[in-house]
């Protein structure tokens, strides 16, 4: 079975241009995460898609981020524009039904260095 | 919301000795779980050991267990004749069935296992 997938797995910027990344699920796996884990801390959630719809967003800085599952499937995060602290680790997770019901499997991750 | 706390920042082990890592947790809520995540350098995050907290009997997952303390708050992560390649961060987590519901991370103990 293969695993979440996330491109580009590194990226480096200047402040405030802009960014995407890209995150294809398990297959079948209708519950969706995306995580931020700044250097020397556990991944925090920025949101969570359910199908195509948001669950929780509550810590997406909506001003500067934005995301979307448009078929349910793939999702894309973005960042417009970027500041030096969104330097970190994006990772995008997938379950089967939402968690903790089901386990949450984790992509390789996108390292983004923002100069 | 839960909160978790890591207070060994990095702990190292003897090839095949027996470790233990440390997590406390905080939550209101009465239906939660909890989790052991390993995360290898350059490599992706993988669910090692999970518990529900209704559930008296410590989990185990072949050389790895828990020690699950409810009244305490405590859950220890114990990896027994330990190898290199269990060398990693590992990240104790608390997700809440009900509340904010989301899987919030500690900030991570560094494992280096000597040969």
């Amino acid at each position: 079975e293969a695993g979440v997938a996330q491109s580009p797995r590194y990226k480096i910027i200047e402040k405030r241009q802009s960014v995407a990344f890209w995150c294809n699920p398990i297959s079948g796996h209708a519950t969706l995460y995306w995580y931020q884990q700044i250097l020397g801390q556990g991944p925090k959630l920025l949101i969570q898609f359910q199908n195509n719809g948001v669950v929780d967003d509550s810590q997406l800085p909506k001003d500067r981020f934005s995301a979307e599952r448009l078929k349910g499937v793939d999702s894309t995060l973005k960042i417009q524009p970027a500041k030096l602290e969104d330097s970190a680790v994006y990772l995008c997770a997938s379950s089967l039904a939402p968690a903790p019901r089901d386990t949450q499997y984790f992509g390789p991750g996108t390292r983004l260095t923002v100069l | 919301a839960q909160t978790v706390t890591q207070s060994q920042p990095e702990m190292s082990v003897q090839e095949a000795e027996t470790v233990t890592l440390s997590c406390t947790y905080d939550t209101s809520e009465s239906d939660y779980y909890l989790f052991w995540y390993k995360q290898p350098p350059s490599r992706q995050m993988i669910l090692v050991i999970r518990q529900e907290a209704y559930k008296q009997q410590n989990a185990t997952e072949n050389r790895f267990s828990v020690n699950f303390q409810k009244a305490a708050k405590s859950f220890s992560l114990k990896i027994s004749d330990s190898q290199l390649g269990d060398a990693a961060m590992y990240f104790c987590a608390c997700q809440t069935q009900g509340g904010s519901e989301k899987l919030v991370f500690g900030k991570g103990t560094k494992l280096t296992v000597n040969p």
